[in-house]
């Protein structure tokens, strides 16, 4: 059974409409989430952290942590062509592993 | 500043050669991990090191895989022999202080495909 759940995708929006995206994690000890931004044939970067319940701003990124129900989400704002990438979920374990998820694709189109 | 890096980016062998994967983590990171992600199974945790020893290797698929850190400069992964399954981007990635904070650094990946 697969820790870290997302939807495959693709998400399709259109430019400048809120793109959201959501993740169910299954360790209820998890205490840190992370999202991830991966452009076709790149690596994976950080662009988000959350450690407590609730909403966490930065930019046009907002991050949502709801422990009891064990769901983080991401909104994205204005959505740009460029927000065009996989979001991986990534869930801190014991031991000082990340468990990701296997990705949303998230499409913006013009 | 220099990021992670690996080589070689992309390889291509025959199932039944050995291939080694190299990676170079970021000055003063103690933390290194090597992951593996195909459309399957997504980015799967191979094995981490903290401090050049090797901490948890029980994503290692089995005995052809091994994975070595000589130095805090230096790491390799290794398959041998090497099976068509073994396709997929292998990413190494370091960090400073482990993952609480979530901040993995990756390399631009090795991608290999086995024939």
């Amino acid at each position: 059974q697969k820790e870290v759940e997302q939807n495959s995708g693709p998400l399709s929006v259109p430019e400048g409409a809120i793109a959201s995206l959501n993740c169910t994690y299954s360790d209820r000890v998890s205490q840190s989430f992370f999202w991830y931004r991966q452009y076709s044939g790149k690596s994976p970067e950080l662009i988000m952290s959350i450690y407590s319940n609730g909403d966490k701003e930065d930019g046009r990124f907002t991050a949502q942590l709801n422990k009891a129900s064990q769901y983080v989400s991401l909104l994205i704002r204005d959505s740009q062509p460029s927000d065009s990438a996989t979001y991986l979920c990534a869930v801190h374990n014991a031991g000082n592993m990340l468990t990701f998820g296997g990705g949303t694709r998230l499409m913006v189109k013009p | 500043d220099a990021g992670v890096i690996q080589s070689p980016r992309h390889e291509v062998t025959e199932m039944g050669q050995e291939v080694t994967l190299r990676c170079k983590p970021i000055s003063g990171h103690d933390y290194l991990f090597w992951y593996r992600q195909t459309m399957m199974r997504g980015l799967e945790l191979l094995i981490y090191f903290n401090n050049n020893v090797p901490i948890d290797d029980s994503g290692m698929p089995e005995d052809r895989f091994s994975a070595k850190m000589p130095n805090a400069s230096f790491s390799t992964l290794k398959i041998q022999p090497s099976e068509p399954r073994d396709s997929a981007v292998y990413f190494c990635a370091s960090s400073f202080r482990g993952t609480y904070t979530g901040e993995l650094f990756f390399g631009e990946g090795s991608r290999l495909t086995v024939l």
